[in-house]
């Protein structure tokens, strides 16, 4: 069974902190993507990266950074955390599709609270 | 502005009725998805349609595609309580990448 997790389901910080989310798949996929989500406004992607040490900018990267050392592991970094960046933040992983979107196998999500 | 965006924003219904949610999109794809979320929880595949496929069934699902209106259908049979959520269609927007609409929330009252 595909597995997709995250490190936390619920977290608070405070503005300022350095916040760390982890994502890991066992399912050997090439791509992992990081999504925000919020009321009103859908799925917006963050970063995606389609191989280890590679990333690419989504919609909104502002004020987040991404690591992918291991093909397993993919993690959302907010250097500074702000109010704004109070969300649902979803992690998923997809095999390589030659370009086309291929389906994306998504964690539980995490629930960021910034105080 | 958004690539996919579902109609109806809400939806309620009886159990045992059908559900029918709506996906319009802007330019040409690979393909469509459909995708479930439990409220509170990640996203749950249902159902991938390739831009040469007209229909596609699974169990009481339904998808449609028509390239020519840049639309998407998605059917749910005979409803069930356990069938409320939100229901999300994915577009591609290349180099593997999707885009997501805002979502239709169904809630099907037993």
């Amino acid at each position: 069974d595909v597995k997709v997790t995250q490190s936390s389901r619920y977290l608070v910080k405070r503005t300022g902190e350095k916040v760390f989310l982890e994502c890991v798949q066992d399912m050997d996929h090439e791509n992992m993507f990081w999504y925000r989500q919020d009321p009103g406004l859908g799925l917006r992607l963050i970063y995606f990266s389609y191989d280890v040490k590679m990333k690419e900018k989504g919609d909104i990267p502002e004020g987040y950074s991404v690591s992918r050392e291991k093909k397993e592991r993919f993690s959302l970094i907010l250097e500074s955390a702000s109010t704004n960046q109070t969300s649902m933040y979803l992690c998923a992983s997809s095999p390589w599709g030659e370009g086309a979107q291929e389906t994306q196998y998504f964690g539980p999500g995490t629930r960021l609270l910034v105080l | 502005s958004q690539q996919g965006e579902e109609d109806p924003q809400a939806l309620s219904i009886q159990e045992g009725e059908n559900a029918t949610m709506n996906c319009s999109y802007k330019t040409s794809i690979n393909n469509l998805q459909w995708y479930r979320q439990n409220s509170g929880r990640g996203l749950v595949h249902l159902i991938l349609i390739r831009s040469n496929e007209r229909e596609k069934h699974s169990g009481r699902l339904r998808v449609t595609l028509d390239t020519s209106k840049k639309s998407s259908s998605l059917l749910i049979t005979a409803s069930r309580a356990a069938d409320t959520a939100s229901y999300f269609c994915a577009t591609d927007v290349g180099a593997g990448k999707s885009t997501f609409g805002d979502g239709t929330t169904l809630t099907v009252k037993p």
